[in-house]
């Protein structure tokens, strides 16, 4: 079944305590992308990486980090968890950008930080 | 940068009527459009996308309209059911870029 997967779903952590959310996905895209999605604000671009080792920032990379040593993979690291990070956060990938066509995205994991 | 504004944050309907959801972009460059709708404890997933070489585009009980010069984007949804009810979103980007900028999203509530 062709998904996109996040891990942990849900996390409670405090602030300054580093903490990875991994995304995987198994459709061979090479564009890979983390959102966020606060309330009143909709779906906010942290990163995005178009292929292996190319990442890129979006409208949002402060406070967080990400890597793509494989395709598959896409992990967005909190070096310093601060409780602005609270937030419930997407991975997504797609074939082409994100202006090419249909973003897959993950189901989320909901970052709570004390 | 694209500035996306989505209107209305919320709005309820009975089962049967039909939705309309409309967004603005600021980029003229912007040609692609999509839809996203999520449902409650679940990532966006697409419903329809338009281009801009076309001005409507429908499936099913879904369209999308585009006016390219005043720079709006509508969903129409007709006949709404109850698992309509969902969050939905528009979104504007150029295509072959890596970039989409969403909407803040329009939260639909059918009562049956």
């Amino acid at each position: 079944e062709a998904q996109v997967t996040q891990n942990p779903r849900y996390l409670i952590t405090v602030t300054g305590k580093k903490l990875t959310v991994t995304c995987s996905q198994n459709m061979n895209h090479e564009y890979m992308s983390w959102y966020r999605q606060d309330p009143g604000l909709g779906l906010r671009q942290i990163y995005y990486s178009m292929n292996v080792e190319v990442t890129d920032k979006g409208d949002v990379p402060e406070g967080y980090k990400v890597s793509r040593k494989e395709k598959r993979n896409f992990p967005l690291i909190l070096e310093s968890p601060s409780p602005n990070q609270t937030s419930l956060y997407f991975c997504a990938s797609s074939f082409g950008g994100a202006g090419t066509g249909e973003l897959f995205f993950g189901e989320g994991s909901r970052l709570t930080v004390l | 940068g694209e500035n996306v504004e989505q209107h209305p944050s919320t709005l309820s309907v009975q089962e049967g009527d039909s939705a309309v959801i409309k967004c603005t972009y600021s980029d003229s460059a912007s040609n692609y459009f999509p839809w996203y709708k999520q449902e409650l404890g679940k990532g966006p997933q697409l419903i329809i996308d338009i281009r801009s070489n076309v001005g409507e585009k429908k499936d099913q009980r879904i369209a999308v309209t585009l006016n390219k010069t005043a720079k709006h984007f509508s969903l129409h949804i007709t006949e709404t059911q109850p698992e309509d009810s969902a969050v939905y979103f528009c979104a504007a980007g150029i295509s072959g870029y890596s970039t989409l900028t969403f909407g803040k999203g329009t939260m639909l509530l059918v009562s049956p």
